[in-house]
């Protein structure tokens, strides 16, 4: 255990479908992040927020919204997704965004592994 | 874009033998972090390297960080079945705080 909980861990959704995916972290952590991970991209950044402000979108179709109510909550919601977004998508947080002059390693959570059919 | 570059994408090695997995970027990195996947799991962190030319060690784990902080390498000794996975690095590039993950290499150990 990371410190980082994902729910659900595996979800089947149809292309018209409407579903969140929810992360929480127990680690008293600023900075949270959402990443998709397939064979065709390994570790695909998605969403940064910091202190519940969002700091990153790597240019994410807009069928996938993002909501960050605090500083130890992050989601992910879905509607009319594609099948080539089945991957398993991956919440992180750490302790802060930048932190120069320490460590500042990703905890990860276990994932949620999405199948669009 | 701004990438970091991992090689190689895939290693076999028979148990024993030694690893190396090596990332490069175009620009000078603030930092580098190591992450290790195992089959089925998620990323857990190794270790950061902050300075240039710095080595650390785990065990078997030798890390580097280039002088030009600009390449670092994961190198595994006497791999055991234990180190089966795929390594990651992720660079913090320096000018806009931006972290990099590598593609990643998977290690697959021959028994």
């Amino acid at each position: 255990e990371t410190g980082v909980t994902q729910t659900p861990r595996h979800l089947v959704m149809g292309m018209t479908n409407k579903k969140s995916l929810k992360c929480e972290q127990h680690l008293g952590h600023n900075a949270m992040y959402w990443y998709k991970q397939s064979a065709k991209k390994p570790l695909e950044l998605m969403f940064v927020y910091n202190f519940k402000e969002q700091t990153e979108n790597n240019s994410v179709p807009s069928r996938f919204s993002p909501e960050c109510p605090n500083s130890s909550h992050l989601f992910l919601h879905l509607h009319t997704l594609q099948p080539e977004d089945s991957a398993l998508y991956l919440c992180a947080s750490s302790q802060d965004l930048v932190l120069r002059d320490r460590v500042n390693e990703q905890y990860f959570g276990p994932g949620t592994r999405l199948t669009v059919t | 874009g701004q990438q970091v570059m991992q090689i190689p994408q895939y290693q076999h090695v028979q148990e024993g033998e030694d690893f190396t997995t090596y990332c490069n970027s175009s620009t000078t990195l603030s930092n580098i972090q190591w992450y290790k996947q195992r089959p089925g799991g998620h990323p857990v962190f190794l270790i950061q390297l902050v300075k240039s030319g710095e080595v650390k060690k785990q065990k078997r784990l030798t890390f580097q960080f280039g002088e030009a902080k600009k390449n670092s390498s994961l190198h595994i000794t006497a791999t055991q079945t234990t180190d089966v996975g795929t390594y990651f690095c992720a660079g913090l590039l320096g000018l806009d705080d931006k972290i990099i993950f590598g593609k990643g290499t998977r290690l697959h150990i021959l028994p």
